[in-house]
């Protein structure tokens, strides 16, 4: 069965970076495109971005833009996201999702999703 | 991007059906066919429960429906169940090329 194993929380000081795996069974992980979510405490969901794991394509939200990097390591099975330059208001749940039709491009829905991974962002 | 514009709460009765808008411009909802929805229970990863605006994952009974009018999308949960309460958040593809989702939506079963 399709799953996704994100790796676990992680304590953080303001400025500085986190990088979140995303491992991914179940299914060829080069056919799906992968998304990147998050949620603050007591916020909604919000898009942070998506990645295609057999090119490498990305595609990121503006408010990320400059401070987030998605990429993968097909190897493994495993995507990544990190995000530099961490505020407190970065706390949050980040959740991988897998797009639900296979092909590039077709990250416009998420059929699949990781547990979360919660970082807190502290002094 | 503005966020999607849903309705902070809706509530019903078991048995009943509900439905929850979303509101978008002509640059996402109005102009693809590409609105989901997500159900998301506290603590846990969020569940697709419709997407390209009235699909329905393999396994998904015709418990929950979607549809468009224009720029806004509606989700339909008939036949009200405990099981039901939970948040729910529309998304849009958006012509920027990126996704957009809304505010979220708390649904309390009376």
């Amino acid at each position: 069965q399709v799953q996704l194993v994100q790796s676990g929380a992680e304590v953080k000081k303001p400025g500085a970076s986190v990088k979140v795996s995303c491992k991914a069974s179940g299914y060829t992980f080069t056919s799906y495109d992968i998304n990147w979510v998050r949620q603050a405490t007591g916020q909604g969901l919000e898009w942070m971005g998506w990645m295609n794991p057999k090119s490498g394509n990305t595609g990121y939200a503006q408010k990320f833009q400059g401070r987030v990097t998605m990429t993968r390591d097909t190897s493994i099975s495993t995507a990544y996201m990190e995000l530099s330059s961490l505020r407190s208001e970065d706390t949050a749940v980040y959740y991988c999702a897998r797009g639900t039709d296979p092909g590039s491009g077709s990250y416009y829905d998420s059929e699949f999703w990781g547990q979360g991974s919660l970082v807190t962002v502290s002094s | 991007q503005s966020a999607l514009t849903q309705p902070a709460s809706v509530s019903g009765s078991p048995g009943q059906s509900i439905t929850i808008s979303c509101t978008g411009t002509s640059s996402d909802v109005g102009d693809y066919n590409l609105v989901s929805w997500y159900q998301h229970h506290p603590d846990k990863a969020p569940k697709l429960i419709i997407y390209e605006v009235n699909k329905r994952p393999s396994g998904f009974s015709n418990h929950f429906s979607g549809s468009k009018s224009g720029n806004t999308a509606s989700l339909t949960i008939s036949g009200l169940q405990a099981e039901d309460e939970a948040d729910y958040y529309c998304c849009s593809y958006a012509n920027t090329g990126t996704l957009v989702f809304g505010g979220g939506t708390k649904l309390t079963v009376l």
